[in-house]
């Protein structure tokens, strides 16, 4: 499959167990936010987005947390799964700039 | 709905060399986007087109450029091949301008080795 990041922050964690990635950001003026998921192989595939107005979002076993404060996103995924194992990117944008992504970090799930 | 789809998967070209890489975004999408990855530097974007227009570029030399049509496929295309070219080429698709944020949806990427 395709390598997207040799030296990737690697996170394993025991399936059934929760999840956290964190992302930090330096960009102040950013109001969008967005978490991909990437499997070897495949292009990224979304899976959650937040705008500044907002701290906390839900979706399907995920939540993504927002602290403006600090500058810091995080993308919880609840009761692992070994599908969930891939490389998880958060990104963000403001105004008319392009989606600025991080380098990622490589979700490994141990069964 | 079919995904955004991009041809070819695979291409193999030598340094000096051009290249034309091809994008469909899903039915309804006027922007796409295209970013380049490669292991050292991550995702990085290139440029946007809607509607035909180019609205924003990355800071990539211009031997990389880009088009639009009118039925909102995109091309991008790498003038003068350099081995360090050799990188997963990511099209997105959005229904709306990148300005403002929104989701895009990406395709499987061109994988291109400049040997």
């Amino acid at each position: 499959g395709e390598s997207v990041g040799l030296h990737l922050p690697t996170l394993s964690v025991q399936e059934g167990d929760n999840s956290i990635i964190n992302c930090a950001y330096s960009n102040s003026a950013s109001d969008y936010f967005i978490w991909y998921k990437q499997e070897s192989g495949k292009g990224p595939q979304f899976i959650i987005d937040i705008r500044s107005n907002m701290d906390k979002r839900q979706g399907q076993r995920v939540t993504v947390l927002l602290n403006k404060t600090v500058k810091h996103l995080s993308l919880q995924i609840a009761a692992t799964q070994p599908g969930d194992s891939a490389v998880y990117f958060c990104a963000e944008n403001s105004g008319n700039t392009p989606l600025v992504f991080g380098k990622g970090t490589r979700l490994s799930v141990i069964a | 709905k079919a995904g955004v789809t991009q041809t070819p998967r695979y291409l193999i070209k030598t340094r000096g060399q051009q290249v034309t890489l091809s994008c469909s975004p899903i039915s309804g999408h006027r922007s796409v986007s295209w970013y380049q990855q490669t292991p050292g530097q991550g995702l990085q974007f290139l440029f946007e087109y809607f509607s035909e227009t180019q609205r924003n570029k990355g800071n990539f030399p211009g031997r990389f450029s880009g088009r639009q049509f009118s039925n909102s496929r995109s091309e991008m295309n790498v003038s003068t091949l350099e081995l360090g070219d050799s990188a997963l080429y990511l099209c997105a698709s959005s229904p709306h301008r990148l300005a403002g944020g929104y989701e895009q949806y990406f395709g499987p990427g061109t994988r291109l080795t400049v040997t």
